[in-house]
């Protein structure tokens, strides 16, 4: 079965950087794109961008252009996730999802991101 | 604000129907998926593409699309129904994708 295995919570203070994994399994990790998704507490879902495995491109949401990167090593199934020049208000859960047919099939279980000094 | 736009909150009396709306230019285009999500939670995917249930979804959840507005629809609201719901899609570029705000529905 389909497996998304995100790292543990993290504390950062403003202005350092986080990165979060997501080990998949299940499935060939380079035929389907990545998705990262964040949720800050008590509000929606927000996209931030997609990595194609097998190739690395990515595509990032516009607001998050020049702080996010997305990576991958094929070699361990695992997806990446580094957010840089932390500010408090980045304290929300990041997931990460598989795109299969243009929607989001399978999620991680989330990775608690807090920003605080 | 998101280019997708969702009524923020809907009540069903059990076992009633309710649909849940998702407005947007995009949608004219593109499909939109839906997604549940329960409090401390994932979110779990219940409608893709035309009409599409991922393995292990109800039956009772169905989606439509008719101009800029999507649709799901839920035939015989169960307790365990009561959750957020998100539309997704594309935005009205194409080039990047977006969620609706969501909508939290209440089962009475």
């Amino acid at each position: 079965q389909v497996q998304l295995v995100q790292s543990g919570a993290e504390v950062k203070k403003p202005g350092a950087s986080v990165n979060v994994s997501c080990k998949a399994s299940g499935y060939t990790f380079t035929g389907y794109y990545m998705h990262w998704v964040r949720q800050a507490p008590g509000q929606g879902l927000e996209w931030m961008g997609w990595i194609n495995p097998n190739s690395g491109g990515t595509n990032y949401a516009q607001k998050f252009q020049g702080r996010v990167t997305m990576t991958r090593d094929t070699s361990i199934s695992t997806a990446y996730m580094e957010l840089s020049r932390l500010r408090s208000d980045d304290t929300a859960v990041y997931y990460c999802a598989r795109d299969v047919d243009t929607a989001m099939e399978n999620w991680g279980q989330g990775t608690l991101v807090t920003v605080s000094s | 604000s998101s280019e997708l736009t969702q009524d923020p909150a809907v009540s069903v009396a059990l076992g009633q129907t309710v649909r849940i709306t998702c407005q947007g230019d995009s949608l004219r285009s593109y499909y939109a998926s839906w997604y549940q999500q329960k409090p401390g939670q994932a979110p779990v995917l219940v409608i893709y593409g035309k009409n599409n249930r991922p393995s292990g979804i109800p039956d009772r959840f169905s989606g439509s699309s008719s101009g800029n507005t999507a649709s799901l629809t839920i035939t015989g609201a169960q307790a365990e129904d009561e959750a957020d719901y998100y539309c997704y899609s594309r935005d009205s570029s194409g080039n990047h994708v977006v969620f609706g705000g969501g909508t939290k529905l209440t089962v009475l």
